[in-house]
């Protein structure tokens, strides 16, 4: 069945790089669009980018520049790269496939010195 | 980039009782394909989010018909009709037209 699973640090220090890995099962990252998602404490959703099927990405323009999405189809993952980190990057960060039905249990980040 | 207005902030409802949520875009939603890709998703307390419904009206998957989406270009409606307990939740719209941007979402709570 289709899954996935973010994994990644929970601590993250400020002006810190924080990278995280989307594990998937069940389908092909050449087949299907993976998406990133975060959320604040106690906020609402903020799209950050994807990694299409055919390997390009696009990114939210706000994280543009500190943002990276890249996979390794191979093992199944989908990575995430974000620099310069500071205390409002502190919330869950989700993967999911499409923005649809199937969407990980996300990872808490913490950015705290 | 897309601005999505989304309304109310809350909403405080009776089970049985039907609701609407309402959501503006700064921009037409219909992309050059025709298509419009306006979808509805909801968060259930402590869990990831989960989209209902896709290109406006269309339902995804296993989601209740008491759910209904309308609208067109820049305005669009949720409506679930007989509220019922699961349905709680915070509600959010998504564009997929222009990139992807969230409204700030709609709690629905029980009165």
């Amino acid at each position: 069945q289709v899954q996935l699973k973010e994994s990644g640090p929970g601590l993250v220090q400020p002006s810190q790089t924080l990278s995280l890995t989307c594990t998937v099962s069940g389908f092909s990252l050449t087949s299907y669009n993976v998406h990133w998602v975060r959320q604040p404490p106690g906020k609402g959703l903020e799209w950050m980018g994807v990694i299409w099927s055919g390997g390009n990405t696009d990114y939210n323009s706000a994280l543009k520049p500190r943002l990276s999405i890249s996979r390794d189809t191979s093992k199944s993952q989908v990575f995430l790269t974000m620099n310069s980190l500071q205390t409002e990057d502190t919330g869950i960060y989700y993967c999911n496939r499409k923005l649809g039905a199937y969407w990980g249990q996300g990872v808490m980040v913490t950015v705290s010195s | 980039d897309v601005v999505m207005t989304q309304t109310p902030p809350s909403l405080s409802v009776a089970i049985g009782q039907s609701v609407s949520i309402s959501c503006k875009s700064s921009q037409s939603l219909v992309a050059s394909d025709k298509n419009t890709y306006l979808n509805w998703l909801l968060q259930s307390p402590g869990r990831s989010p989960k989209r209902l419904i896709y290109q406006v009206s269309k339902l995804d998957s296993g989601v209740p018909d008491r759910f209904s989406g309308s609208g067109s270009e820049k305005d669009f409606t949720l409506k679930i009709s007989r509220v019922e307990a699961e349905d709680l939740g915070v509600y959010y719209c998504l564009q997929g037209t222009h990139l992807y941007t969230f409204g700030a979402g709609t709690k629905l709570e029980l009165k």
